[in-house]
């Protein structure tokens, strides 16, 4: 199946540096990549959608110029959270789907990347 | 727009008995649904998803969703539940915004398995 990771899993950081996070699908090419926030014994929050070559479209409340996404390639997405509090701490999830694109798609996921800020 | 409501936070079952999962959505278009699990410390899996092709949608590991469009509803379901089921469970509706296929998650379910 298709397999999308995440680099880092884990990361601690001091507050107000910044953290840069990698999604990649290995064995596709993903025109949308969606980047989300889970909070312990929550639901998945969409925070943005990523295509590639373009901007990227944000959710409502979502500042984009704390979480900054790449899409660079079919590939690889990143998303950067700058000047880190720690109420930025969550895990942050990564999803892809294929280039075929299309409603029923489905995403394949990362495995998430633990974020601390102290 | 777009949601999904997924009824129960909690379903405690026993092993062996069968598992029922609520999901209701609403959508302004023929949306896309599925169905997530998340074990812990693991990415999110897809068990089944419902393209239209079929009301009744088989997905891995035994689940499986019906898809009642008068009642808006696409349950999980389940014969006899392992102690391996023990998740998350997320029902997702998609629906075309702009160009792209916005995802919205359910509150998610957690599936508690006795022996």
């Amino acid at each position: 199946g298709a397999v999308v990771s995440q680099h880092p899993s884990r990361v601690i950081c001091k507050s107000g540096t910044s953290v840069k996070i990698e999604c990649r699908s290995l064995d596709f090419q993903a025109t949308t990549m969606f980047w989300y926030r889970q909070f312990p014994k929550q639901s998945l929050m969409l925070m943005a959608t990523s295509n590639e070559g373009s901007k990227a479209t944000y959710e409502q409340g979502v500042e984009k110029d704390k979480f900054l996404i790449n899409h660079a390639s079919l590939t690889l997405s990143t998303l950067t959270v700058t000047s880190a509090h720690p109420e930025d701490s969550s895990f942050y999830i990564c999803s892809a789907s294929p280039l075929a694109g299309g409603l029923y798609n489905e995403q394949f996921f990362g495995p998430g990347t633990r974020l601390t800020v102290l | 727009a777009q949601s999904v409501t997924q009824l129960d936070s909690h379903v405690s079952v026993s092993e062996g008995t069968p598992v029922l999962l609520r999901c209701n959505y609403s959508s302004s278009y023929s949306p896309s649904l599925f169905w997530y699990v998340q074990h812990p410390n693991k990415g999110l899996q897809l068990l089944l998803k419902y393209t239209s092709a079929a009301t009744l949608v088989k997905g891995i590991n035994g689940f499986e969703a019906e898809f009642k469009k008068s009642e808006t509803s696409f349950h999980l379901t389940k014969p006899s539940a392992h102690m391996s089921d023990a998740a998350e469970y997320f029902c997702v509706v998609s629906e075309e915004s702009g160009g792209s296929y916005i995802p919205t998650f359910g509150r998610g379910t957690s599936l508690i398995v006795h022996p």
